[in-house]
């Protein structure tokens, strides 16, 4: 089983600040890390496909990295919108598994 | 539009069961593999099954295998979790959430969710 290490655990930011989150893999996993973002009472919105390749419709602030076994989740000019939880997936194998997830907040 | 609801969750004593639904709307179901993940208070996220498009293949995490089961009824845009010999442990809202793989067995993670379905095992 793949574990996934993310952190921080939790961010407080100011608009305009850059944000960056971390997940690291406990074996190698190539490129196969989705990122993805959770508001209260909404569903869950995929953010990043693949380390790095940006969803549709998602603003160009959000960027992903990494490959292997470290992976890195960046929002650029971070905006008041973007108060959420962030939880960092990975689908190499079988059992899927989550990172523990990051609350960011917005100041 | 495309949308996830989930449906069946409850209050249920340990040792009891539940039947969880997920009606699909907005895309071709069938041609789409599903998960169930599910969120305990306070926790992170556990993913806890997947079937592929055609059930052919149909994968657990060891935490819920041998008590929940996995189907869908693509004929109805369905998916259903059965879950049979409850613990206090699977207390959780559980999301069922589209897999963006189009190759059975194979998951490339979850593209579509939920809002969730709130399970409570409790005596």
């Amino acid at each position: 089983e793949t574990t996934l290490t993310q952190s921080p655990a939790f961010v407080s930011a100011t608009p305009g600040d850059k944000v960056n989150i971390s997940c690291k893999a406990s074996q190698d996993i190539d490129d196969d890390v989705n990122w993805y973002q959770q508001r209260p009472g909404e569903p869950s919105i995929f953010i990043i496909r693949d380390a790095s390749s940006l969803v549709l419709g998602i603003p160009p602030r959000f960027s992903g990295s990494g490959y292997g076994t470290d992976f890195t989740l960046t929002i650029n000019n971070i905006e008041s919108e973007d108060a959420a939880y962030y939880f960092c997936l990975q689908h190499d194998n079988f059992p899927l598994t989550f990172g523990q997830g990051t609350k960011v907040e917005i100041k | 539009e495309v949308q996830l609801v989930e449906s069946g969750g409850g209050l249920v004593q340990p040792g009891g069961s539940l039947r969880l639904s997920c009606a699909a709307s907005g895309f071709p179901f069938n041609n789409y593999a599903m998960n169930w993940v599910r969120q305990a208070p306070g926790k992170g996220l556990e993913w806890i099954s997947y079937i592929s498009r055609n059930s052919n293949y149909i994968h657990y995490a060891d935490s819920v295998k041998g008590r929940f089961t996995i189907s869908r009824d693509n004929a109805n845009n369905s998916l259903f979790l059965q879950m049979n010999s409850l613990r206090d442990e699977d207390t959780a809202v559980y999301y069922c959430a589209r897999d963006l793989s189009d190759s059975s067995g194979y998951s490339d993670g979850m593209d579509v969710w939920g809002l969730g379905s709130t399970v409570t095992v409790s005596s």
